[in-house]
C-alpha cells in the first residue's frame, strides 16, 4: 500500500478480554516497530522487527504484550487480558532499511485503544 | 535506559517570530539523531535524518543543527506561522541496527 495501515482504527474493550492489533507496512520496508503513545507525549518503544525476526522487545511492558511480523510483512501486537492501564494510542512504523542510520520512519494513523 | 529530552516542553510564539528548541541525547556511541513533526489527529512525519557532528539540514524555514560530542541538536523556526504549531519530536539511534528512541516532544503553538 502507499503508506503504513493499522487497524482497528479504534478499539474498546472490556477489562480482561484480549486484542489483537494488525499494521501493514509499506511494502517492501525491511523494519517494523510498534510504539504506545500517550496523550501529549512522545512515542514510547514495544518492539520492532527486520524482516522476520524480533530484534529487540525490551520495551513490552510484560508477557502480556506480544507482538509477531510471521512473514516479515504484517505485523500483530497482541495484549492478553487487557487491563485498564494498558489504554493508549498504539503506533506502528517501517523503515526501508535496517539498521541504517538513515532509515526514517514512517508511522501509521494508529489504533487508539480503549479498556473499560 | 537511553534519555533523550527535550526543552522546553511546549511554547508559545508570535506569528514572525522564530524560535528554537532544544535535543539532549548521550553523546556517546552516537549513530543517528531524527526530528519528526507531529500535528494533532495525524501521524508524526520525519523532518531531519542528521548523522555527522556539526550537521545542518533545513527544509524550507525550519532547520536543524547537530552537536554529537556534547550531545545536543537544535531545531529552528523562522517566521513561524500558524502551520508551524505542532509537536516536534526528536528520536535518537546509538548504534546500528539499534531501537529509534523518541523524546517527550516540544509543543509549538504560533499565534496569529
Amino acid at each position: 500500500g502507499a503508506g503504513v495501515s493499522q487497524s482497528p482504527r479504534y478499539k474498546v474493550t472490556k477489562r480482561g478480554q484480549d486484542v489483537a492489533l494488525r499494521c501493514d507496512p509499506i511494502s517492501g520496508h525491511v523494519s517494523l516497530y510498534w510504539y504506545r503513545q500517550a496523550l501529549g507525549q512522545g512515542p514510547e518503544f514495544l518492539t520492532y522487527f527486520n524482516y522476520e525476526a524480533q530484534q529487540d522487545k525490551s520495551g513490552l511492558p510484560n508477557d502480556r504484550f506480544s507482538a509477531e511480523r510471521p512473514e516479515g510483512s504484517i505485523s500483530t501486537l497482541t495484549i492478553q487480558r487487557t487491563e485498564q492501564r494498558d489504554s493508549a494510542m498504539y503506533r506502528c512504523a517501517s523503515s526501508l532499511v535496517a539498521g541504517g542510520p538513515t532509515g526514517e520512519l514512517f508511522f501509521g494513523e494508529g489504533s487508539r485503544l480503549t479498556v473499560l | 535506559i537511553l534519555n533523550v529530552e527535550q526543552s522546553p516542553q511546549s511554547l508559545h510564539v508570535q506569528e514572525g517570530d522564530s524560535t528554537n528548541f532544544t535535543c539532549s541525547f548521550p553523546s556517546s556511541n552516537f549513530y543517528a539523531l531524527h526530528w519528526y513533526r507531529w500535528e494533532t489527529a495525524k501521524s508524526p512525519e520525519a523532518l531531519f535524518v542528521m548523522t555527522l557532528n556539526g550537521d545542518e539540514k533545513k527544509k524550507g524555514r525550519i532547520s536543524a543543527t547537530l552537536n554529537t560530542k556534547e550531545g545536543y541538536s537544535y531545531l529552528y523556526i523562522k517566521g513561524s506561522q500558524p502551520e508551524d504549531s505542532a509537536t516536534y519530536l526528536c528520536a535518537f539511534k546509538y548504534a546500528a541496527g539499534n531501537k529509534l528512541t523518541f523524546g517527550g516532544g516540544t509543543r509549538v503553538l504560533v499565534k496569529p
